[in-house]
């Protein structure tokens, strides 16, 4: 079955350093990738989306990469800030389009520190 | 724009009883869905739809009932509560994209099964 990983433990990075999600799949050939990010007591909000002939994407300090090879996607937050302390997650897109039937990794808190 | 709204924001029933999620958004979005969302769990996909009069089965139906009369809404019945249908509730919508389109979330409902 479809299986997406992401680091389940706490990331806890200090302010101004890089802070680096993992996202692994196995079990599936995604047509494109996308990370959310939530914060407590609220619904995920999207941010980046990195389609398969993609290698790299970025919007502003956040950067995405998409190794189809490796079954990985990272997401790099460089600078981090305080207010970039959210839990992150990933949702490998279905090549039938589908949005609807996302799936989610179980997602990866980070915690940055002033 | 309201985007995806999600009533109650939170719920207290007894097991037995009945009740329904209620989600509506005003993009005019195709895809709907339903999601829990358990601490370590991350996102579980109940059921989705893609069409008024269309829905389907995501990874963990059992127990949840949805129909879809029209474009705008898709609530979420429970039919019997029982104490493992505590949770939170995210509804979501998003437009159809073989190439990845954004799914917008609603602020979830807290629900707890006494």
């Amino acid at each position: 079955s479809q299986k997406i990983e992401q680091n389940s433990e706490a990331l806890n990075i200090q302010e101004g350093k890089t802070a680096t999600l993992t996202c692994n799949y196995t079990n599936y050939s995604p047509a494109y990738l996308q990370w959310y990010r939530q914060d407590p007591g609220r619904g995920p909000v999207f941010l980046l989306l990195i389609r398969e002939n993609e290698k790299e994407k970025r919007k502003e300090r956040l950067k995405v990469t998409f190794d189809t090879t490796l079954k990985q996607s990272l997401f790099h937050i460089t600078a981090s800030q305080p207010a970039d302390s959210a839990t992150y997650l990933c949702a490998p897109g279905p090549r039938s389009g589908n949005t609807g039937k996302l799936i989610f990794g179980q997602g990866t808190t980070l915690q940055v520190k002033p | 724009n309201a985007g995806v709204t999600q009533t109650p924001k939170f719920q207290v029933l007894k097991t037995g009883q009945s009740m329904t999620l209620q989600c509506a958004q005003d993009m005019n979005h195709e895809y709907m869905s339903w999601y829990r969302q358990d601490p370590g769990m991350g996102l579980r996909l109940i059921h989705y739809s893609v069409g008024a009069g269309i829905t389907d089965q995501g990874e963990v139906p059992n127990g949840y009932n949805v129909s879809r009369s029209t474009t705008e809404d898709f609530p979420l019945r429970l039919l019997s509560a029982a104490p493992s249908q505590t949770s939170v509730y995210f509804c979501a919508s998003s437009s159809p994209g073989s190439s990845g389109t954004e799914a917008f979330f609603g602020q979830g409902t807290r629900l707890t099964v006494v």
